[in-house]
């Protein structure tokens, strides 16, 4: 059973224009969550964060927004680039179980910003 | 600061055998977890290991074990490899106990024959 579903395999959008992720868990003892960024051939990169005290978080281009009651939360790029092409994870972790910082990844989606 | 090394980054071997991957986490941190990605089961979580012990462990058969040393390094161990063990390898680092986020390596590339 996935706990954390990133239900759209891929995107594609315009430079320029908004890019939308989005992320939905089940795990309600998730209360930390994570957006990583792959090329191929590379490691996962961090690139921002939130958790369930906040609703949103914003870093330069990249906001993600959180919604704890409908276990939900998306990543937005404004304005989406070319180089942003890449594969996004969304990824959870239960911060209550210090013992324990897996992270449980999404299936991931693959981000083309066309120029 | 230099980031998460993996080697090798690419490994070919055959049904039946062993191998080795090694990862050297970010200078300072203290935890490495390893994880593997697959095309149909995406990045799942094998285990977690801080101060050369292992904390936690995923849904993995016992053929898939690890270590870590006093440096930190750590190295994972794949016994009688499969065919369905052809993945990237993922290492990722992170501070301690307490740290929020891990950094990844670039993988180690493994393909069973």
């Amino acid at each position: 059973d996935q706990q954390v579903k990133q239900n759209s395999p891929s995107l594609s959008v315009q430079e320029g224009r908004i890019s939308i992720l989005n992320c939905d868990y089940t795990n309600s003892m998730f209360d930390y969550f994570l957006w990583y960024k792959k090329y191929p051939a590379e490691g996962p990169t961090f690139l921002i964060s939130i958790s369930s005290i906040k609703d949103k978080n914003e870093d330069g281009r990249f906001t993600v927004f959180l919604n704890k009651s409908a276990k939900h939360l998306s990543l937005h790029i404004v304005p989406s680039q070319p180089g942003d092409s890449a594969v996004y994870f969304c990824a959870a972790r239960d911060m209550a179980d210090t013992g324990r910082r897996a992270l449980t990844f999404g299936s991931g989606t693959r981000l083309q910003v066309q120029p | 600061k230099a980031g998460v090394t993996q080697t090798p980054r690419y490994l070919i071997k055959t049904r039946g055998q062993q191998v080795t991957l090694s990862c050297s986490p970010i200078s300072g941190h203290r935890s490495v977890s390893w994880y593997q990605q697959t095309p149909g089961q995406g990045l799942q979580f094998l285990f977690e290991y801080f101060s050369e012990t292992q904390r936690n462990k995923g849904n993995f058969p016992g053929r898939f074990s690890g270590r870590q040393f006093s440096n930190s390094r750590s190295e994972m161990n794949v016994s009688t490899l499969e065919l369905g063990d052809s993945a990237l390898y993922l290492c990722a680092s992170s501070l301690g106990v307490s740290s929020d986020t891990q950094y990844f390596g670039p993988g180690t590339r493994l393909t069973v024959l």
